[in-house]
């Protein structure tokens, strides 16, 4: 089964630091690009950066929001991406999603196919 | 950065009834690059349409994609009670993603 399991979300300080993990199980990680969205309470999506997969060398976007903040990275040999939240503000709270892609299958590029069950991330002093 | 909007903001139809959703980007927009979402309380959001008009696995023919350039709609035919949720646009095409800000699907 496929699966993405995110953990390391909890309280953060505001100014401090904060690693997501997503665990994925079924696939191979390194084949896919990963990316990470976030939902504040009651908010729509946001999404928040992604890691593009080894052929494309893993690179990396982020949203303006989190530029220079978050960064993403990847351990393909242990199935597990990051997400590390450097310098937390109090909008940085919200659920965090592990989501598989986008990516090319057939000729067609696919979305956001596999999500995590989510993270809960609070900023507060 | 691309900008999605979505309309309506709220939409409440009846079982049996068509539910159309629209979705326009600030830039045009690959088709091959717009996907729709679907995110019930308390859950994560489901993939149901990639590149425009494909139904992802598992998604009923009832849903169904259409559009290009900057104006996209997702229809649901033959509304039923399980389909009350939010929907969400999202352009990949640009190396910034965004979503549009959703539409809740009230099923009266």
């Amino acid at each position: 089964e496929v699966q993405l399991v995110e953990s390391g979300g909890g309280l953060g300080q505001p100014g401090r630091s904060l690693r997501l993990s997503c665990t994925a199980s079924g696939f191979s990680l390194g084949d896919y690009a990963m990316s990470w969205v976030r939902q504040a309470p009651g908010k729509g999506l946001e999404w928040v950066g992604f890691t593009r997969s080894n052929i494309y060398s893993g690179t990396t976007e982020y949203a303006a929001s989190v530029k220079g903040r978050f960064s993403i990275s990847r351990d393909d040999s242990k199935s597990v991406a990051y997400l590390q939240m450097n310098s937390l503000k109090s909008e940085d709270t919200a659920v965090y999603y592990c989501t598989r892609g986008p990516f090319m299958r057939y000729g067609d590029w696919y979305g956001l196919d596999v999500w995590g069950q989510g993270t809960t991330v609070t900023v507060s002093s | 950065e691309v900008v999605l909007t979505q309309s309506p903001g709220t939409l409440s139809l009846s079982p049996g009834e068509r539910a159309t959703l629209s979705c326009r980007t600030s830039q045009s927009v690959s088709s091959s690059h717009l996907a729709w979402y679907q995110q019930k309380p308390g859950q994560a959001p489901r993939l149901l349409i990639y590149g425009a008009s494909s139904r992802a696995t598992g998604i009923p023919d009832r849903f169904s994609g259409s559009g290009s350039g900057t104006d996209f709609t997702l229809t649901i035919s033959r509304l039923e009670p399980e389909d009350s949720a939010v929907y969400y646009c999202q352009q990949y095409a640009s190396s910034v993603y965004t979503f549009g800000q959703g539409t809740k699907l009230e099923i009266k």
